[in-house]
Formats: structure tokens, sequence, C-alpha cells
């Protein structure tokens, strides 16, 4: 089975600065699709950025990046600038097609400080 | 258009009270999957549907937990004789054909006393 591990079950940084989060998943399958998702404080999920196994180039979106070690079974977040609105719990999850249901690690809480 | 919404989104039952959260996708979407959210867990799937086939039922935690979609759009899980370890957010999330994303709703927080 399918297991998606965060190992940071909280994080701070401060506004302006850069963190990373961390995810490693492990899985016996060659195609498969990572994301990661932002669950603010009683509002709904939404997905931050995504990334396909097959694809070496690492994904960015704005202020979001992630660094894919596919060896490894490695899928780490970068947000560079952080800001007020990013304080949230963040969840990786892995996902092994376009109808798969999706696996979830527990997920890191990121505190923004001023 | 609309998000995937979700009713109701606050319900407190009795334990041993029947229940049924509801969850409209996005117009379109074939494909529908709920997720249970314990307190500080990550989502944890239940089951999904394709139109109104329910194809993977494998995480329904027991034969108390029951979901239709029964005209492929608006769907239903059903919880009946709630005890306490069902107290947990529910989560519905759709996707349209091709997308590997799915949006989510904003959930249904059961609680049972």
């Amino acid at each position: 089975a399918q297991t998606v591990t965060q190992s940071q079950p909280e994080m701070s940084v401060q506004e302006a600065e850069t963190v990373t989060l961390s995810c490693t998943y492990d899985t016996s399958e060659s195609d498969y699709y990572l994301f990661w998702h932002k669950q603010p404080p009683s509002r709904q999920m939404i997905l931050v950025i995504r990334q396909e196994a097959y694809k070496q180039q690492n994904a960015t979106e704005n202020r979001f990046s992630v660094n894919f070690q596919k060896a490894a079974k490695s899928f780490s977040l970068k947000i560079s600038d952080s800001q007020l609105g990013d304080a949230a719990m963040y969840f990786c999850a892995y996902g092994t097609g376009t109808a798969s249901k999706l696996t979830f690690g527990t997920g890191t809480r990121l505190q923004v400080t001023l | 258009g609309a998000g995937v919404s979700q009713s109701p989104r606050y319900k407190v039952a009795k334990r041993g009270q029947d229940v049924a959260l509801r969850c409209d996708p996005i117009s379109g979407h074939v494909s529908l999957f709920w997720y249970q959210q314990a307190l500080g867990q990550g989502p944890e799937f239940l089951t999904y549907f394709q139109n109104e086939a329910q194809l993977d039922k494998s995480g329904l935690p027991s034969d108390r937990f029951f979901a239709e979609r029964p005209e492929g759009s608006v769907s239903t899980l059903k919880i009946q004789r709630t005890q306490q370890e069902d107290s947990a957010v529910y989560l519905c999330a759709s996707s349209s054909p091709g997308d590997w994303t799915q949006y989510f709703g904003p959930g249904t927080r059961l609680l049972v006393l």
C-alpha cells in the first residue's frame, strides 16, 4: 500500500523568508502524481501545486516550488517570500491517476510570524 | 461556476442516531470522492463514484457507512447508528474527466455525543 509521511508536525517561518516542508512517500508504482494541498483554519482544502512523476522538471507556481527526488521518493515544498496568508496546514498527497483516490500525509502546520 | 458544496456544515448527533451528509459536486464533474478527516490528521479515503457507479468503497470503515449517487450528480453519505469515533470532518471532492486535481468542498463537521 502507498504511504505518505510528513515528519514535521509544525514549522515556523518569518514573513518574507523561505521555508521548506518535507514529504516522503512509498510506492511500487512507476507512474503517479504528487500534490501539496493547503488547508487554512476552518477553510476548505485547496491545491497548491502538483507534480507528475514522469516529469523530471520540478513544478513551480509563483512563490511555491517543489523538489522532487523520484529515486529517494521525496517531494518537498518550498515557499519563498512567505506571507501571513500562507499560515495553514499543508498536506502532501499521492495519487495514481485522474480518477484515483488520494493518500494524504498527516500534515504540517505552518506558522508565519512578523 | 460554483465550487463543491456540502451540507450541513455542522452536525451534532446523539450516539445511535442516523445522519445523512450531502455533497453537490461541480457541475459536469464525473468523479466524486468522500474522505474522512479526524482531528489533527490528514483526510482518509472512504469511497469513490464515477457518475452513478460506486467503483471503490474500500475505505468505508464499517457497514454502518453507506454512500450513494443515484443520478450521477449529488451524493449522500449516510452513517447509521452513529458512534463517538465517527466524529470527524467529512470532505467531498470532485474532478472532471482527465483532470488529476480534486476540488474539495468545505466539509461537514460531525460531532457525535
